[in-house]
């Protein structure tokens, strides 16, 4: 069965540091990947995703991810982050041939705190 | 195009009550997921429907039970309370369906339910 890891529950940075998320699944079969982050007390938001093509996606807000597939990965990173980039971040796999089966599977989170 | 709502966004009950949590999901989307979330055991799935009927189920108690209606809008239902159900409960509404469903999925505020 599918799992998702996410390397580090906290990530503590600077603002204007760069930061990285990192996130491992575990099967290699076609996939939908996805960051979600969630605001303190709020629900979780889409941040981006990859479905196919471009290995590389990227947010409006500055993040960006690479799928990675011979690493089965799929990091989130941010060249310069800010105190409003606080939140839980989420990375969750779906099965691309799952069928009316197709759910997300989630990682534990990663808490990033982004201090002055 | 309003988002997922869910109410009551808050509520307290006591061990041994039951509670009733009510979601609306976006306009045209038919698929419902209920997650709860805590702070130790991240996101975990409960069920979703789709077009009134249960389509996955996670490993939660028999306490914990859902139904979808015709217009989509979903209810979950915890009877009698334990502590450990303190928790937010999040909903969350996608397209459903083989070729629409990628596997994302718009969230919900949350209901957060403190049992006392």
């Amino acid at each position: 069965a599918q799992s998702v890891t996410q390397l580090d529950s906290q990530v503590p940075v600077f603002e204007e540091a760069p930061v990285e998320l990192r996130c491992n699944y575990s099967s290699s079969v076609s996939v939908y990947l996805f960051w979600y982050v969630q605001y303190p007390n709020q629900g979780l938001q889409l941040l981006l995703k990859y479905l196919s093509g471009s290995t590389l996606v990227k947010s409006i807000n500055g993040f960006e991810a690479e799928f990675n597939k011979s690493q089965t990965s799929f990091h989130l990173r941010k060249p310069s982050v800010h105190i409003s980039d606080t939140a839980e971040y989420f990375c969750a796999v779906s099965d691309a041939n799952a069928g009316n089966n197709r759910k997300l599977i989630w990682g534990l989170g990663t808490s990033l705190a982004v201090n002055p | 195009k309003a988002g997922v709502t869910q109410t009551p966004r808050y509520l307290i009950k006591t061990r041994g009550q039951q509670v009733t949590l009510s979601c609306s999901p976006i306009s045209g989307h038919r698929s419902v997921s209920w997650y709860q979330q805590t702070p130790g055991q991240g996101l975990q799935f409960l069920f979703e429907y789709f077009s009134e009927t249960q389509r996955n189920k996670g490993n939660f108690p028999g306490r914990f039970s859902g139904r979808q209606f015709s217009n989509s809008r979903s209810e979950m239902n915890v009877s009698t309370l334990e502590l450990g159900d303190s928790a937010l409960y999040l909903c969350a509404s996608s397209f459903g369906g083989v070729f629409a469903n990628t596997g994302e999925l718009f969230f919900g505020e949350g209901s957060r339910l403190t049992v006392l």
